[in-house]
């Protein structure tokens, strides 16, 4: 089963870009990785999909238009553009592996973003 | 639209077997080809998948706790339910119900603790 490896923080200032990355563990170049979003006190939210073609599928329900992905070898990037208040979370990305008995969906240990 | 609600005592002595229900809302746990998951993050920790169900009873569980974890269905009440069994500190977590991984509840703290 796939390893997914994220840095433990990153900041951007208001209304600057931040990009997470999500490393896949060798192997596992063709998977598809999901990332989510875990406000203080709530449960996480779904963000969206995203392979080495970019965006698999549809955003999240009220996610805004300035989450966009990308996917190029092992990594898989999430950047947030104009970031706001509101985006300081923890991003976690998850990905699955396997069918039928055999399945398995594991989860990064997250990145903590803050908004300076 | 789809909501979600974890409940279940919040506190477990070890060795105990460990119950959570999530209540789904909004819609019909019968309805579509969903999955209904747990997930669960102990403190300072990643999120760990525990495992999922769906509506006619297929389970799936993560192999490093499928000895331990049962979860069952209840459509007549529109609930899924999560067993633990044989519980230690190590199963305290945040203990999380979904839609496959789309939506979340928002999560029930657990604590094994005597």
């Amino acid at each position: 089963q796939p390893v997914l490896t994220q840095p433990p923080s990153a900041s951007a200032s208001l209304g600057a870009s931040v990009t997470l990355t999500c490393t896949l563990s060798s192997g596992y170049s063709n998977s598809k990785v999901d990332w989510y979003q875990r406000r203080p006190g709530k449960g996480p939210r779904f963000v969206m999909r995203v392979g080495t073609g970019g965006i698999v599928g549809s955003k999240g329900d009220g996610i805004p238009d300035r989450f966009s992905v990308l996917g190029s070898g092992l990594n898989r990037y999430l950047t947030i553009k104009n970031i706001q208040e509101e985006d300081e979370s923890d991003y976690h990305c998850g990905a699955d592996h396997g069918i039928g008995s055999n399945f398995v969906y594991v989860f990064g240990n997250g990145t903590k973003v803050t908004v300076l | 639209q789809v909501q979600l609600q974890e409940s279940g005592p919040g506190l477990v002595k070890p060795s105990q077997t460990l119950s959570l229900t999530c209540t789904v809302s909004g819609g019909s746990i019968s309805s579509g080809y969903y999955y209904w998951s747990w997930i669960r993050q102990p403190p300072g920790k990643g999120l760990e998948w525990i495992g999922y169900i769906s509506y006619s009873g297929s389970t799936y569980y993560n192999p490093s706790l499928k000895s331990r974890v049962t979860i069952s269905v209840d459509t007549s009440k529109n609930q899924f339910s999560l067993k633990l069994s044989s519980v230690t500190a190590a199963d305290t977590a945040v203990y999380y119900c979904a839609r496959q991984f789309n939506p979340w509840g928002q999560g029930t703290l657990v604590t094994v603790s005597s």
